[in-house]
């Protein structure tokens, strides 16, 4: 089975700060990692992924992730927050090679305060 | 930018009703998805369709549900007798087959909220 966690149900940041929004994952084999950001009303934007390759990748509107096998986790980062970025944010695995639906944690709000 | 559109926005249904969400996934993707969110809870899956028939589907997707490409454009989830606890937020994906195309991301609608009372 496979599952995801994303410990901060509420992360607040500074506009300007640099923010980070925490996903751990649990599979049985290798992880296909996703970011998803949701907007009110909105459908579940895709930001980034991690298959295979470079650890750090970069994504839609300045967002980047770093993939870290030993400590399973894959957070979502950017340097400089704008308020902009306010939304629910989901972290979602699923396994190369079999199963082809994602696993989704339970979100994040990121607030960026102005 | 091409984008995956679901109708209607807000379904609202009495108990034993059933109801049809629509949704017209990108149009060169072949792989489609279903997904619900009970309010405050996970993104769930619920079911996955390729080369018109089902690939995988959850515990969740139980003999009320079903799904269906009636045509080149749409894809259907079927809920035959609305129960109260499938009030949720119900959203489409679709994923292109291109190059590997397991690499490839799924993309979203913006989901249809059914309310069933």
């Amino acid at each position: 089975a496979q599952s995801v966690a994303q410990p901060e149900d509420q992360v607040n940041v500074a506009e300007g700060n640099p923010l980070t929004v925490k996903c751990t994952y649990s599979v049985s084999g290798n992880p296909y990692l996703f970011w998803y950001v949701q907007y009110p009303n909105r459908g579940l934007q895709f930001l980034l992924k991690y298959i295979t390759g470079d650890n750090l990748v970069k994504g839609s509107y300045g967002f980047e992730a770093e993939f870290n096998k030993s400590q399973t986790s894959f957070h979502l980062k950017k340097p400089s927050a704008l308020v902009s970025d306010s939304a629910l944010y989901f972290c979602a695995v699923r396994v190369s090679g079999s199963a082809r639906q994602l696993t989704f944690g339970s979100g994040t709000q990121l607030t960026v305060l102005p | 930018e091409p984008e995956v559109t679901q109708t209607p926005s807000h379904q609202v249904t009495q108990m034993g009703q059933e109801v049809i969400l629509r949704c017209v996934p990108i149009s060169n993707h072949l792989y489609f998805y279903w997904y619900r969110q009970i309010l405050g809870q996970k993104v769930e899956f619920l079911v996955s369709f390729y080369n018109n028939e089902i690939s995988e589907k959850s515990e969740i997707f139980d003999d009320q549900f079903s799904v269906e490409r009636p045509d080149g454009s749409n894809f259907t989830l079927k809920i035959r007798s609305t129960k109260l606890e499938d009030s949720a937020m119900y959203f489409c994906a679709s994923r292109s087959d291109r190059g590997k195309s397991s690499y490839n991301e799924q993309f979203f609608g913006p989901g249809t909220r059914l309310t069933v009372l």
